[in-house]
């Protein structure tokens, strides 16, 4: 079945950097798109960004365009978000989630992993 | 960006109701709208695409329907297993956006 695991969570001071991973298994992850949503403290779903299956095409949100990179490693399964220049208003749960077909809507989701930006 | 608004924001309903919530997008977005549930502390879960399909292993109470702007999720005998918040989001143009949830819980 369907697993992805999100690691790389932790605290991080207001300008400072973090690289989240997500390790993906049980499908053939170089066949599909790839999203990062994110969930602020008792807040609603964010779409943050997508990548294609080959790493070609990406696409973010307004609020992080310019500062995060959505990245993947077919080789090793893996889908990562890196965050620079990370403000308090990006702390929140990350999530990794695995396109339906290709660039559209999700299908799978990871557990999260915490991203806390503070001083 | 492309907003969207769901009604109601919350509700209260009982075991064996039928619920029905609303999505509307600020433009036409053809049938990309997917609906997730949501319990509290989990992942969410995704139930429908293209407005009115069915993710596998979704029960057949559940239910979707709308196009271009004006979408809605039934669910039909609600089950205890129900009880959680609900977000519709649109795909059809980037960047991609949900609406701000509707909490159900019980009455």
């Amino acid at each position: 079945q369907v697993h992805l695991v999100e690691s790389g969570g932790g605290v991080a001071q207001p300008g400072r950097s973090l690289r989240l991973s997500c390790a993906g298994s049980g499908f053939i992850f170089s066949i599909y798109g790839m999203h990062w949503v994110r969930q602020a403290p008792g807040k609603g779903l964010e779409w943050v960004a997508i990548i294609s299956f080959d790493g070609s095409e990406k696409y973010y949100a307004d609020s992080v365009k310019g500062r995060f990179i959505i990245s993947r490693d077919n080789s090793k399964n893996t889908l990562y978000l890196q965050m620079n220049r990370l403000r308090a208003e990006d702390t929140a749960v990350y999530y990794c989630a695995k396109d339906l077909v290709r660039m559209g809507t999700v299908d799978y989701w990871g557990q999260g992993t915490l991203v806390t930006v503070s001083s | 960006d492309i907003q969207m608004t769901q009604s109601p924001s919350s509700l209260s309903a009982s075991v064996g109701d039928s619920v029905t919530i609303t999505c509307r997008a600020s433009q036409g977005i053809s049938n990309s709208l997917a609906w997730f549930q949501q319990k509290p502390g989990k992942a969410p879960k995704s139930l429908i695409y293209s407005a009115s399909s069915l993710q596998s292993g979704v029960p057949s109470r559940f239910s979707g329907s709308g196009s271009g702007t004006d979408f809605s999720l039934t669910i039909s005998g609600l089950q205890p297993e129900d009880f959680a918040t609900y977000y519709c989001q649109q795909y059809n143009i980037y960047p991609f956006t949900f609406g701000p949830g509707t909490k159900v819980d019980i009455k």
